[in-house]
């Protein structure tokens, strides 16, 4: 089955600055790879996501970046604000199952 | 329009009890996953059911089942539990293929 990991597992970054979040998946077959957000009690949201046919996708400070060859994944965000603070999770669509990484928990330093 | 409902929010059971736990999708989503969230582990997958079929299984042990209704709503059972099943449970429901996946927003579950 398919493995998603994640890495690292936190990031602390001053706010304005850059974050990275890097995934990799074991399974050639996955064809969908979307991130989700996840504030302190709340229920997950996606953020961003990208389909196996696109390299790269952006949305205002948001960032995905495909590598199938390498099955890896990015997501970046850019000029980092106090509400970008949240868990991270990346994950990765086999057939009907949707795997994710263990998360990483951003802490953006104000 | 309505989002994903889980019911209970909370719920407090001891060891060897069995829980039901309850998700109504967004309407017209035929796809429902479980999930279960701990702190560390990120969010495991228990199964999906699409049209009232199991689809695909995670790696838990029998005591997890569920099944789903021809409305799509969806059920998830838990036996003979144990102290480690606590845990928050997410259910997401999604139309089929490559869509977003809505999450309910979970319930938390401590076994004593």
């Amino acid at each position: 089955g398919e493995n998603v990991e994640q890495h690292p597992s936190t990031l602390s970054v001053q706010e304005g600055d850059s974050a990275v979040i890097k995934c990799t998946y074991s399974d050639s077959a996955s064809n969908y790879f979307p991130w989700y957000k996840q504030e302190l009690g709340k229920r997950p949201q996606l953020i961003i996501d990208i389909r196996s046919n696109v390299g790269e996708k952006k949305d205002q400070r948001i960032a995905v970046t495909l590598n199938k060859t390498a099955k890896h994944f990015s997501l970046h965000i850019t000029e980092t604000q106090p509400e970008d603070s949240a868990v991270y999770f990346c994950a990765a669509k086999d057939d009907y199952k949707l795997s994710f990484g263990a998360g990483t928990t951003v802490t953006v330093r104000a | 329009k309505a989002g994903v409902t889980q019911t209970p929010r909370y719920l407090i059971k001891t060891r060897g009890q069995q829980v039901t736990l309850s998700c109504s999708p967004i309407s017209g989503h035929r796809s429902v996953s479980w999930y279960q969230q701990t702190p560390g582990q990120g969010l495991q997958f228990l199964f999906e059911y699409f049209s009232e079929t199991q689809r695909n299984k995670g790696n838990f042990p029998g005591r997890f089942s569920g099944r789903q209704f021809s409305n799509s709503r969806s059920e998830m059972n838990v036996s003979t539990l144990e102290l480690g099943d606590s845990a928050l449970y997410l259910c997401a429901s999604r139309q089929d293929g490559n869509t977003e996946a809505f999450f309910g927003q979970g319930t938390r579950l401590t076994v004593v």
